[in-house]
């Protein structure tokens, strides 16, 4: 079945500090991809999405996402946090029929 | 320009109600979906219309949920009997075509007791 995983459903990152919220796909072929953001109380936002070309994909906020065929991944980065990047996080990937799949979510806290 | 609208923000609703959550997209979009948002399955696409015509209904939500989409500015979804597990957040998004960029509204938050 076609899926989307993110498997930390809670990353705590100090403000400042690097990046890293985990994305696994499970599809036949190669989905678009998506990263949305939600922050409290609102609806989920667009940071950034992939369609097959450039595995790096450069999204708002300094966010950026790259996609790796071979680990079937698309890992969201950035580069410093800052304490408004305190939101839960989605992956998520369409096959081509106008579903889009989201993962569970990560909740991204921010310590000073 | 406005974003996606949905009212009400909360509601609170006993078991075997009727309630309808409305939501008004972007204007000029063409595509509107619902989802249902919860802790424990995530986001569940329950409706999908392109150009007002149903283009999915949800699948297994389809006996008690009903979305319609009576003028490109505004749907509606009905859930009828409300039961304590459709307890969660409802999000209503747009687009102009497909999933390629979706507009979310801030949802309804829907409490069944």
């Amino acid at each position: 079945a076609q899926s989307v995983t993110q498997p930390d459903a809670r990353v705590t990152v100090s403000e400042g500090a690097s990046l890293q919220l985990r994305c696994k796909y499970s599809y036949f072929g190669t989905p678009y991809l998506f990263w949305y953001v939600q922050y409290p109380r609102q609806g989920l936002q667009l940071l950034l999405k992939y369609y097959p070309g450039d595995p790096v994909v450069q999204g708002v906020n300094g966010f950026e996402a790259e996609f790796s065929k071979s680990n079937s991944s698309f890992h969201l980065r950035k580069a410093s946090v800052h304490w408004s990047d305190w939101a839960v996080y989605f992956c998520a990937a369409d096959s081509g029929y106008n579903k889009l799949t989201f993962g569970k979510g990560t909740v991204l806290l921010v310590s000073p | 320009d406005a974003g996606v609208t949905q009212t009400p923000r909360h509601e609170v609703a006993e078991k075997g109600q009727t309630i309808i959550l409305k939501c008004e997209p972007v204007s000029g979009h063409n595509d509107l979906f619902w989802y249902r948002q919860t802790k424990i399955q995530g986001l569940e696409l329950l409706s999908y219309f392109r150009s007002k015509s149903l283009m999915e209904d949800g699948g297994a939500f389809k006996d008690r949920f009903k979305a319609e989409m009576l003028n490109s500015s505004f749907s509606t979804l009905k859930i009828q009997p409300t039961e304590p597990k459709d307890s969660a957040v409802y999000l209503c998004a747009s687009s102009l075509t497909g999933v390629e960029t979706l507009y979310f509204g801030s949802g309804t938050r829907l409490t069944v007791l």
